[in-house]
């Protein structure tokens, strides 16, 4: 079935350097995707979305690249502060109604 | 804050058991989902409600039930409580429509042990 991955569990990055998050799906029909950060306890919250129209999409320190091409999603944190250490996931939207989540990928920020 | 709440919080369950998770979802969103996630995973889609009916389902079997109110709040129903059904249980909203493709806000979850 189709599904949504990740290429990294876990990625550590020194604090202030910018960090950079993948995602590969695999339904090239999709065209709507989102990125979710989920901390201890914490249900996922809002990061980004960005279309299929678009290749990119830039928010307060984040910004998020697509590449239809190949099937690829980035997610990009700049000045990467402690605060930001927990679970990303990338979400894909299948049909109409669902998301697919990937496994996520933990992001250590190291002091 | 999401505006998205769940009850409870926490929850330990005997195996063959039933039980009942509630969402209460942002005023004015039409749309709720429900998700597992076990352990180091994805949330995983249960099924959606829009306007009180069922509109989509993952693979889940129908012990797994829900319902939704006018009042934006909805219920995820398990039957036949099994070990395997212990996860962080999500409940999502959206605003948008079927076929409206919209961001989700999610709940804080319900942590549910089957023992």
């Amino acid at each position: 079935g189709e599904s949504v991955g990740l290429h990294l569990p876990t990625l550590s990055v020194q604090e202030g350097d910018n960090s950079i998050i993948n995602c590969a799906y695999s339904n090239s029909a999709s065209d709507y995707f989102i990125w979710y950060k989920q901390e201890s306890g914490k249900g996922p919250q809002f990061i980004i979305d960005i279309r299929s129209n678009m290749d990119k999409r830039q928010g307060q320190r984040v910004t998020v690249l697509l590449n239809k091409t190949v099937k690829h999603l980035s997610l990009q944190i700049a000045a990467t502060q402690p605060g930001d250490s927990a679970v990303y996931f990338c979400a894909e939207m299948q049909g109409t109604y669902k998301y697919i989540f990937g496994t996520g990928t933990r992001l250590k920020v190291l002091a | 804050e999401t505006g998205v709440t769940q009850s409870p919080t926490h929850l330990i369950k005997t195996r063959g058991q039933q039980v009942t998770l509630r969402c209460s979802s942002q005023s004015g969103h039409n749309t709720v989902s429900w998700y597992q996630q076990a352990l180091g995973q994805g949330p995983q889609f249960i099924f959606q409600y829009y306007r009180e009916e069922e509109n989509g389902r993952g693979n889940f079997p129908p012990r797994f039930s829900g319902l939704q109110f006018p009042n934006y709040s909805s219920e995820l129903n398990v039957n036949a409580l099994e070990l395997d059904d212990s996860a962080l249980y999500l409940c999502a909203s959206s605003p948008g429509g079927v076929g409206m493709n919209t961001e989700a806000f999610f709940g804080q979850g319900t942590r549910l042990t089957v023992v």
